[in-house]
């Protein structure tokens, strides 16, 4: 099993362009998370898919989009990418049932210049 | 989610000391979720405590979570340089609220 798996590994923008990260998982897990990860801010939630079908936003989804493609794929879309979204960002999955632990993927390391 | 303070931020040591990291919450916690991040990689899964007053061992680290489910604490004795990264304490069910994290760099 891969587990959970992100692409790209790194990318660098120009302020206004578009992108989509792209995170699959393996393990037949309900609920998928986009996170992103900024020095000494630790985790903060962008948007997560409890089940195949829904989204929800979480802390941070100002500028960002997502799709719950199937149940295996859960793609994170910048419109415009500005500066303030250079970040590293991590896709997780989990089974979705209550006290079950989430598994990350390698992350995205992405620059806006 | 509710939020969780996590302190110290960092935390250097020299090998073979013990370290220590808290996580706090003014009110009451459903459970605390403890997860590792070396440097440049992904947060690793390592324990949940749910029950108050709950004492885990696993091998040198030892994780504990308050009578009053308010707080949590991570202690590994006798640090190796293999211990070295982010530690994150976080709390929730399936959607997760993270602390800030406790960098550990350890001095061979």
């Amino acid at each position: 099993n891969a587990g959970v798996t992100q692409t790209p590994k790194f990318q660098v923008l120009k302020t206004g362009q578009s992108m989509t990260l792209q995170c699959a998982q393996d393990m037949n897990h309900n609920s998928m998370y986009w996170y992103r990860q900024d020095p000494g801010m630790g985790l903060r939630l962008i948007y997560y898919s409890a089940s195949e079908g829904t989204t929800d936003k979480g802390e941070v989804p100002n500028g960002y989009n997502v799709s719950r493609l199937n149940k295996r794929e859960f793609s994170l879309r910048l419109e415009s990418a500005a500066p303030s979204q250079t970040s590293v960002y991590f896709c997780a999955s989990n089974r979705g049932v209550t006290y079950n632990e989430q598994f990350f993927g390698p992350g995205t390391r992405l620059t806006v210049l | 989610g509710q939020q969780v303070m996590q302190i110290p931020q960092y935390q250097h040591v020299q090998e073979g000391e013990d370290f220590t990291t808290y996580c706090n919450s003014s009110t009451t916690l459903s459970n605390i979720q403890w997860y590792k991040q070396r440097p440049g990689g992904h947060p690793v899964f390592l324990i949940q405590l749910v029950k108050s007053g709950e004492v885990k061992k696993q091998k040198r680290l030892t994780f504990q979570f308050g009578e009053a489910k308010k707080n949590s604490s991570l202690h590994i004795t006798a640090t190796q340089t293999t211990d070295v990264g982010t530690y994150f304490c976080a709390e929730g069910g399936s959607r997760l609220t993270f602390g800030e994290g406790t960098q550990l760099t350890v001095n061979p």
